[in-house]
């Protein structure tokens, strides 16, 4: 167990909706990275937070948008799905968020758009 | 964008047998990390090892870094069928700061 908390485990939807993803670190981690997963991609950076801040961005859609919260809880949300957001959404945590540090991850939300 | 890449993509080897895993990566790098990857599950970090560093060991795991030829190498002595999974190593592109950047993979099947 990383002790970095994703919710839902699956979500299935259908195309034009908007879903949020849950992301809790581990304790004592500042940093929060959320990354996208499919077989033609490979594991693609999305955006990292660091203290509540955006720390870093990647190849994040507009469509798709993240926060990171007070209790350092993160959310990624995805509007107006498509067929093509189906992927596998990890969140991984660190302490500092400072590239040379590892990095712990969730179990990741298999999402399924339909 | 893939700042590493893994080679070979896939491999296949029996029990016992050592497992080979290659990176190349594009850009000056701090550090490079390698994952583990059992299949659907997150990722595992197995081992960093910094620009000023030839070879670390962790276990049955050896990684060398030659930062002139910007590559790395990731050796499994002894596999087990427990090894089975993908393995990933990651770098910060300098330009993004902070953010591990994945390679594509390599899928490691080990048979008993």
């Amino acid at each position: 167990d990383s002790g970095v908390t994703q919710t839902p485990k699956h979500l299935i939807t259908a195309t034009g909706q908007r879903v949020t993803l849950r992301c809790s670190p581990r304790s004592g981690d500042l940093s929060v990275y959320w990354y996208q997963q499919s077989l033609d991609q490979g594991l693609q950076f999305l955006i990292q937070y660091y203290n509540g801040e955006e720390r870093a961005k990647g190849n994040i859609l507009e469509r798709f948008s993240a926060q990171q919260f007070p209790d350092l809880h993160s959310e990624l949300n995805l509007s107006s799905l498509e067929l093509g957001d189906s992927a596998l959404y990890f969140c991984a945590s660190s302490v500092r968020g400072t590239g040379d540090e590892k990095l712990f991850f969730g179990s990741g939300t298999q999402l399924s758009v339909l | 964008s893939q700042q590493g890449e893994e080679d070979p993509q896939a491999l296949s080897i029996q029990e016992g047998e050592n497992a080979t895993m290659n990176c190349s990566y594009k850009t000056s790098i701090n550090n490079l990390q390698w994952y583990r990857q059992n299949s659907g599950r997150g990722l595992v970090h197995l081992i960093l090892i910094r620009s000023n560093e030839r070879e670390k060991h962790s276990g049955r795991l050896r990684v060398t870094l030659d930062t002139s030829k910007k590559s790395s190498s990731l050796l499994i002595t002894a596999s087990r069928a427990a090894d089975t999974a993908s393995y990933f190593c990651a770098t910060v592109i300098n330009q993004a700061g902070t953010a591990l950047i994945f390679g594509k993979g390599t899928t490691l099947s080990v048979s008993s």
